[in-house]
């Protein structure tokens, strides 16, 4: 089974700030792999697919790189709203996996 | 506009049984491999399990952690998805959410979840 690490775990940051989020992968998953936001009490919403393809309706602040085994997710110019945690998922194959998340909190 | 509709969450004891169930709308629902995503309260997201719709067949998978205790089955004539769970535990505890999509589409629409509560 593929295991996702992300990191950091936990970080604080400013408003404005840029901030990049990484996910490793225990062995290759090619592009296979998504983004997703989620805010205390709510449904995750996913935010880039394919490593890089920005979902729909999502801000052109959020991006997300990389191939095989190391991807990152940016997010420049930090807003208020993007205070939440952030997940990783690979479906390169199953069992899908997820990353333990990121919690992004205001500085 | 696609809408997941959970259902069948509830308290249930340890070693009972629990069917969850979610009504889909706003897509072909047979164009989609459908999962289920869960959440343990305060806790990460965790892949359940999935099924696909193909003209040959229909392949599932699980998670190690509920395969041999749960039973992943869909109606596409009802566009529903369904969650047989047997043999819960307090692990079992969590939010579960009706996840559509694989592969380029994977996650790209949730439901709102349903809590099932594993206590005695």
């Amino acid at each position: 089974d593929i295991q996702m690490t992300q990191s950091p775990s936990a970080m604080s940051a400013s408003v404005g700030d840029r901030v990049t989020i990484t996910c490793r992968a225990s062995q290759g998953i090619s592009h296979y792999l998504a983004w997703f936001q989620q805010k205390p009490g709510k449904v995750p919403k996913r935010l880039i697919y394919t490593a890089s393809s920005l979902q729909d309706g999502v801000p052109s602040r959020f991006s997300g790189s990389g191939s095989g085994t190391e991807f990152t997710l940016t997010i420049t110019s930090l807003q208020p709203d993007d205070f939440a945690t952030y997940y990783c998922l690979q479906y390169y194959n199953y069992p899908y996996s997820f990353g333990q998340g990121t919690k992004l909190e205001i500085k | 506009e696609v809408q997941l509709v959970e259902s069948g969450g509830g308290l249930v004891e340890p070693g009972g049984s629990l069917r969850l169930s979610c009504v889909a709308s706003g897509f072909t629902f047979t164009s989609y491999t459908m999962n289920w995503v869960r959440q343990a309260p305060g806790k990460g997201l965790e892949w359940v399990s999935s099924i696909s719709y193909r003209r040959v067949g229909t392949y599932i998978n699980y998670a190690d952690s509920v395969k041999g205790r749960f039973t992943i089955s869909r109606d596409n004539a009802q566009k529903s998805l369904h969650l047989q769970m047997n043999s819960l535990t307090a692990e079992d505890t969590a939010v579960y959410y009706c996840v559509r999509g694989a592969e380029e589409a994977a996650g790209d629409s949730w439901g709102q979840g349903t809590l099932v509560t594993v206590s005695s």
